[in-house]
């Protein structure tokens, strides 16, 4: 699987918005970009996913980049909710399971 | 509502006991997986089944073992032979094998004494 480079940690004020940043420089052309959070002593919730375009869903944004070689996930007005480690994933659709890094811990302070 | 039951949410053990770990899920999933979570860590892949009666091993296999006789449920076998089985536990599924967005229950934490 192609890996995935994210910052250990974010901090950001609540009701800012948050842009988290994953690297990828060796996705191939069939790889997914999955984001998934882990709130404290629970399972992951998944985020969002995309191949290419930009994507929008009622929990955040994800920025793809051109050459899809980085993405952005972004949470438009942080709240406290959202301290949480953030998975960035890559995954050939249909052929693999979700491998986790570390992740980026996210902050939010009132 | 639809989603993955884990029980217990906390469970002891003493050290060369085996223990399995209960994963119940309402979703009709045909895909369903175990992972482990050690502190400050990412998710390891332990086993995975992509239908009912089918399952490989993960990155992490040895020392566990898995069952799936039906959709709903795939329990995890901790055994004696696993040498380091503390760690935080978590089943998930998806509706099928590869397809986006998991659902992960809420967890088991295991901790043997």
């Amino acid at each position: 699987d192609a890996k995935t480079t994210q910052p250990n940690s974010m901090e950001s004020n609540e009701e800012e918005p948050v842009h988290l940043p994953c690297n990828h420089s060796t996705i191939s052309g069939t790889d997914y970009i999955h984001w998934y959070r882990q709130l404290p002593s629970q399972g992951p919730e998944y985020v969002i996913h995309g191949l290419t375009s930009n994507v929008n869903n009622r929990m955040a944004s994800l920025a793809i980049a051109e050459d899809r070689k980085s993405s952005t996930l972004i949470l438009h007005r942080a709240t406290l909710r959202d301290a949480a480690v953030y998975y960035c994933i890559l995954t050939d659709s249909g052929y693999s399971t979700l491998t986790f890094g570390k992740g980026t811990m996210l902050l939010v302070s009132p | 509502d639809g989603g993955i039951t884990q029980s217990p949410k906390y469970l002891f053990r003493k050290e060369g006991q085996n223990v399995t770990l209960s994963c119940e899920q309402n979703l009709n999933h045909d895909a369903m997986y175990w992972y482990r979570q050690d502190p400050g860590q990412g998710l390891r892949l332990i086993y995975y089944s992509q239908i009912v009666n089918d399952f490989q091993k993960g990155d992490i296999a040895e020392g566990y073992s898995v069952s799936r006789e039906k959709k709903e449920s795939f329990p995890l076998t901790v055994t004696s032979a696993q040498k380091n089985p503390t760690a935080f536990y978590l089943c998930a599924s998806s509706p099928t094998f590869g397809s986006h967005g998991y659902t992960f229950g809420s967890g088991t934490r295991l901790t043997v004494v």
